[in-house]
């Protein structure tokens, strides 16, 4: 059974304090790893696509990598509107759908 | 473009009540899909589309029915509401890159 695993389920952070957070997957044949940002009472909102192990992406204070067995979103020197969930999700074989992670539940505090 | 819109944006059931949530989105795409949120338990995939007249079943389809019948619709039917069918519900459309998602604004059903 495909399966993605999110570290930590919360973290709380000050206002540039830099960390990770982790998604580890165990899935029959990646195809591709998505992150998403999920502000409160809003639906997801894309961020990142990764399809292969030593790809990164990044996008403002945000960096998304990725290993054969996990992915990492980095985030730099945040600020409070970095608060949300983040949202992890890995697709196989094709165009079939995605399977979610249950998210980390980031708190930036000013 | 609206993108993904979802009606309505809350609803309280009665247990055994039916209802229908509604879904459309103008950007044209093949993919659609129905998910559910709960506390803590991240989204599960209700039923998804790949096209008008072609559905298929996720990870918790029972007690939900779909139908596309058109590219822009993707409607969820509950049937017999149930407490456990309380939850978030999000509908979502992709188009050539099938992983990269946009979300509606959420559907919050409360079963009581």
């Amino acid at each position: 059974e495909d399966q993605v695993t999110q570290s930590p389920e919360a973290l709380r952070l000050q206002e540039g304090e830099s960390s990770s957070l982790n998604c580890s997957y165990t899935v029959s044949g990646l195809r591709g790893l998505f992150w998403y940002r999920q502000d409160p009472g809003k639906g997801p909102e894309f961020l990142f696509t990764l399809y292969s192990a030593g790809e990164e992406k990044e996008k403002e204070r945000l960096k998304a990598t990725l290993t054969k067995k996990e992915s990492f979103l980095h985030i730099t020197a945040p600020k409070p509107e970095d608060s949300a969930t983040y949202l992890c999700a890995v697709q196989v074989r094709g165009n079939t759908p995605l399977v979610f992670g249950k998210g980390t539940r980031l708190s930036v505090i000013a | 473009n609206a993108g993904v819109t979802q009606t309505p944006k809350f609803r309280i059931l009665k247990i055994g009540q039916s209802m229908t949530l509604q879904c459309t989105q103008d950007m044209n795409h093949n993919y659609m899909y129905w998910y559910r949120q709960d506390p803590g338990m991240g989204l599960k995939l209700i039923y998804y589309s790949v096209g008008a007249g072609i559905t298929d079943k996720g990870e918790v389809p029972n007690g939900y029915n779909v139908s596309r019948s058109t590219t822009e619709d993707f409607p969820l039917r509950l049937e017999l509401a149930a407490p456990s069918q309380t939850s978030v519900y999000f509908c979502a459309s992709s188009g050539l890159v099938a992983g990269e998602l946009f979300f509606g604004e959420g559907s919050r059903l409360t079963v009581l």
